[in-house]
């Protein structure tokens, strides 16, 4: 089984401030690794994922997260924030082999103010 | 391109009435299907999924069910609905292990 913390539920930071959402992962075998956002009352929205290759992946908006496997982390980056990003993130994975099913973290709250 | 419907969008239902949410996919076949539950403050529950018709595994024991009648159509139901049953309700699909995508939720208030 597998389980994902997300540590802060919410997170204020100013525009144009660099900011990171926190994710660590416990799982008992390889796992994909997911970000999805959520703006108010919208579904999720896949941000980025982590499959293989290389641990640092990218999205088109300017957000990254990087796989850490040694200390089971995921955390999404963005070095400069702007108003729209204000929304839900979470964290989320699923087994790499066998049936799967995504299991997500509780989200954290990104609020950014000017 | 897959799309994936779910509807109503808003409900209010009072206790002790029946429930149907719908969600149906669109451009794609056999895929996964999943029902997860959205509660303030406790991220999202997986209730039920679907790997084809009339499979259906249920992860955590409750008050509601879930059928799938065909290929791409999902249904979520109650017979009787309770206050804790109050939620946002999200639809998603997937093939294989990738990612899911999610429908546009529909916000339940049980009163």
């Amino acid at each position: 089984a597998q389980s994902v913390t997300q540590l802060d539920s919410q997170v204020p930071v100013f525009e144009e401030a660099p900011v990171e959402l926190r994710c660590n992962y416990s799982s008992s075998v390889s796992v994909y690794l997911f970000w999805y956002v959520q703006y108010p009352n919208q579904g999720l929205q896949l941000l980025l994922k982590y499959l293989s290759g290389s641990t640092l992946v990218e999205s088109i908006n300017g957000f990254e997260a990087e796989f850490n496997k040694s200390q089971t982390s995921f955390h999404l980056r963005k070095p400069s924030v702007h108003i729209s990003d204000t929304a839900e993130y979470f964290c989320a994975v699923s087994p790499n082999s066998g049936y799967s099913t995504l299991t997500f973290g509780k989200g954290t709250m990104l609020l950014v103010s000017p | 391109s897959q799309t994936i419907h779910q509807w109503p969008a808003t409900l209010v239902q009072p206790v002790g009435s029946p429930l149907s949410l719908e969600c149906t996919v669109e451009g794609t076949s056999n895929p996964n299907l999943y029902w997860y539950r959205q509660a303030a403050g406790r991220g999202l529950q997986l209730l039920f999924y679907s790997v084809g018709i009339g499979q259906i595994s249920s992860e955590v024991p409750q008050n509601l069910s879930a059928s799938r009648p065909q290929d791409r159509q999902f249904i979520l139901s109650s017979k009787k609905l309770l206050l804790s049953d109050s939620g946002f309700y999200l639809c998603a699909w997937n093939r294989g292990l990738t990612e899911a995508f999610f429908g546009q939720g529909t916000r339940l208030t049980v009163v």
